[in-house]
């Protein structure tokens, strides 16, 4: 069974860099089958895409947070990492990995059947 | 972006009443429409992929039908289990977007 987690800070400051990092286990993030993705959500509010990661790094960003967004993967630790530059408050959220997967053919589902657990992150000072 | 629309934003019902919420995009997204369930401090739960798929795992009261730029949840009987927020989310395009949500009571 593949699970997810998230860690990093709870609390960042204004400006600053928001880092995360997912842990996957129960299977390979280097599947060809598979890719990672981020969402958040907002205090009492929808979800959000991020952008999303395969295994050899190429990506695809949320043209709204494109400018402040990198995200990475690390194979041999089996993880994948956001980081988002230049925080406001209005980038406080719970924060959520995912996994989405790849059809045999090739072709990207955009449909998430695991998902870590979240993590709340607050921007303040 | 792809606007998606849900209706209601809430919706109160009885243990056992067959319940639809409804989602439309900005777009025809053919069939690129997934809805999950999720409730309060837990991450999201895939319920229906493709418009009309059930997900692993999921109880077969829950059904998803329409195509294009309008689509239905359907709970068939309502159970307490089921309260909740649901999302519907497109993927013909990204970014991927989803619905507001619909927030499910029991009476």
């Amino acid at each position: 069974q593949v699970q997810l987690q998230e860690s990093g800070p709870g609390l960042v400051q204004p400006s600053q860099t928001l880092s995360l990092t997912c842990t996957v286990s129960g299977g390979s993030i280097s599947s060809a089958g598979h890719y990672w993705s981020w969402f958040r959500q907002h205090p009492g509010k929808g979800l959000e895409w991020i952008g999303y990661i395969y295994h050899t790094g190429r990506s695809e960003y949320n043209p709204s947070l494109k400018s402040r967004l990198t995200l990475s993967v690390d194979t041999s630790k089996n993880q994948f990492s956001l980081n988002l530059s230049s925080v406001t408050a209005a980038d406080t959220a719970v924060y959520y990995c995912a996994r989405g997967g790849i059809s045999p053919s090739g072709i990207l589902t955009g449909y998430f059947h695991y998902w870590g657990q979240g993590t709340l992150v607050t921007v303040s000072s | 972006d792809i606007q998606m629309t849900q209706s209601p934003s809430s919706l109160s019902a009885f243990v056992g009443d067959r319940v639809t919420l409804a989602c439309q995009a900005s777009h025809d997204i053919t069939n690129y429409l997934n809805w999950y369930q999720q409730k309060p401090g837990k991450a999201p739960k895939l319920l229906i992929y493709d418009a009309s798929n059930l997900a692993t795992g999921v109880p077969s009261r829950f059904t998803g039908g329409g195509s294009g730029t309008h689509f239905t949840l359907t709970i068939g009987s309502l159970q307490p289990e089921d309260i909740a927020t649901y999302y519907c989310q497109q993927y013909e395009n990204l970014p991927f977007t989803f619905g507001q949500g619909t927030r499910l009571e029991i009476k």
